[in-house]
């Protein structure tokens, strides 16, 4: 256990349908990230956070994909009109800003688009 | 071309084996990390390093910066071991401060 949560572990879904992921981090850690991990490659960066504010995302990410952490403490991950394409494990990492210790990653959370 | 490229893609060895993985990336980094992936997705940092070499255990990672390479020893190996062993490195192509690009991973598979 890395201190990191991430729920729902998997998530089932139908094309069409939103979805929604949440990750908790360690409370210290003002940095938090989003990766997505297709089958059988490396993870991907999506879009990353310092406190409240976004402050990247990838070209990955798309107009149905939305992110936020209102607080600067969770993270919440939404896709709304599924694709089946969007079918991934997605990962949050943390850490804190000029930390010397690497990321943080949580257990991820399986999406399927049936 | 990958940014991060690594091999082999798999292994399989017998439990005792020496095992070696190699990185090799093409951007300018501040640091590498070796990363271990379980079935199940969990993700655990197991190094990160951005000269010279580190231990812990039975694991040893080392970097070259002028060669832009870096490898993963595994010494006395164990089926324990089996995962997938991810490389990536810290670039600010990575997207965001810190933000890290990932090599595609090594699955290994230790047998008894």
């Amino acid at each position: 256990d890395t201190g990191v949560s991430q729920n729902p572990r998997h998530k089932i879904t139908k094309r069409g349908q939103n979805v929604t992921f949440r990750c908790d981090p360690i409370s210290e850690h003002n940095r938090l990230y989003w990766y997505r991990q297709t089958l059988g490659q490396g993870p991907e960066f999506l879009t990353y956070f310092q406190n409240e504010a976004q402050l990247e995302k990838s070209r990955l990410l798309s107009d149905r994909f939305s992110a936020e952490r209102p607080k600067g403490s969770f993270s919440t991950l939404e896709i709304q009109r599924t694709e089946q394409g969007d079918s991934a494990m997605y990962l949050c990492a943390t850490h804190r800003q000029g930390g010397l210790e690497t990321q943080y990653f949580g257990p991820g959370t399986r999406l399927l688009v049936l | 071309k990958n940014e991060v490229e690594q091999s082999p893609q798999n292994l399989t060895a017998q439990e005792g084996e020496f095992i070696t993985i190699n990185c090799s990336y093409s951007v300018g980094i501040s640091a590498l990390h070796w990363l271990q992936q379980h079935p199940g997705g969990g993700i655990v940092s197991l190094f990160m390093l951005s000269s010279g070499k580190k231990k812990h255990g039975r694991l040893i990672a080392t970097i070259n910066i002028q060669e832009k390479h870096s490898s993963l020893h595994i010494t006395a190996s164990h089926p324990r071991d089996s995962a997938v062993y991810i490389c990536a490195v810290t670039s600010y192509s990575g997207g965001g401060a810190d933000g890290l690009t990932f090599g595609k991973g090594t699955h290994l598979i230790i047998q008894p």
